[in-house]
């Protein structure tokens, strides 16, 4: 059953804490993304990669680092450095084919 | 200006009418034009993809490209209450190594 996996579903972070998100992809596409949403708005651009080893910064990269070791996985480390990191983070992958940026299921961090 | 726009809304359509998105953006370099629809609390899903100026129809879902405006909409005909949700406008931007921007939604509301 080809998808993407993000976990955990929720997540709470402590003040000054680092925490990771997941994201898993079966679907054996190149590109992956991840975006942030704040209640009420759009999705917002944190990093992408077009192929593993290799990411760009996209609109809100600061306080958020990633890594692209494998085909399959990218994920997102959220730092101390990001000052208001609640919200919910989305996780894509993308079809050139299709065209078509497959979501997973989401990821809703607090800070408590 | 923004890369994506997208009138926030809401949008208030009764029930049987059709209802008409729009979406505009900047980056005369984009190749791939999306629409989203999200449900309060859950992932976005595809409901169009469309690369060609001009038209492209499935079953009550209409996207319209025009690219020399800068200029992507959608049309839901026989708008029904599940069509309530936000939808999302998307664009790749090739120029950016195949960065895919989001609006900020619009709020879309059937009344029966």
């Amino acid at each position: 059953d080809g998808g993407i996996t993000q976990s955990p579903k929720y997540l709470f972070r402590k003040e000054g804490q680092n925490v990771t998100l997941s994201c898993e992809q079966n679907l054996n596409h190149d590109a992956m993304y991840w975006y942030r949403q704040d209640p009420g708005q759009g999705l917002r651009l944190i990093y992408y990669s077009q192929i593993v080893n290799d990411f760009q910064k996209g609109d809100i990269a600061e306080g958020y680092s990633v890594s692209r070791e494998k085909k399959e996985s990218f994920p997102l480390t959220v730092t101390s450095a990001q000052k208001n990191p609640t919200a919910f983070y989305l996780c894509a992958s993308y079809d050139r084919v299709g065209p078509e940026a497959f979501f997973g299921q989401g990821t809703r961090l607090t800070v408590v | 200006q923004k890369e994506v726009e997208q009138n926030s809304g809401p949008l208030s359509v009764p029930e049987g009418a059709i209802a008409s998105l729009n979406c505009t953006y900047s980056d005369r370099g984009s190749q791939s034009f999306f629409w989203y629809r999200q449900y309060s609390g859950k992932s976005p899903e595809l409901i169009m993809s469309i690369y060609s100026n001009g038209d492209k129809e499935d079953g009550r879902f209409t996207a319209q490209l025009n690219k020399a405006s800068q200029y992507v909409s959608l049309l839901i005909r026989d708008s029904q209450p599940s069509d309530s949700a936000t939808y999302l406008c998307a664009v790749e931007q090739r120029s950016s190594a195949s960065k895919i921007i989001f609006g900020s939604g619009t709020r879309l509301s059937i009344r029966p």
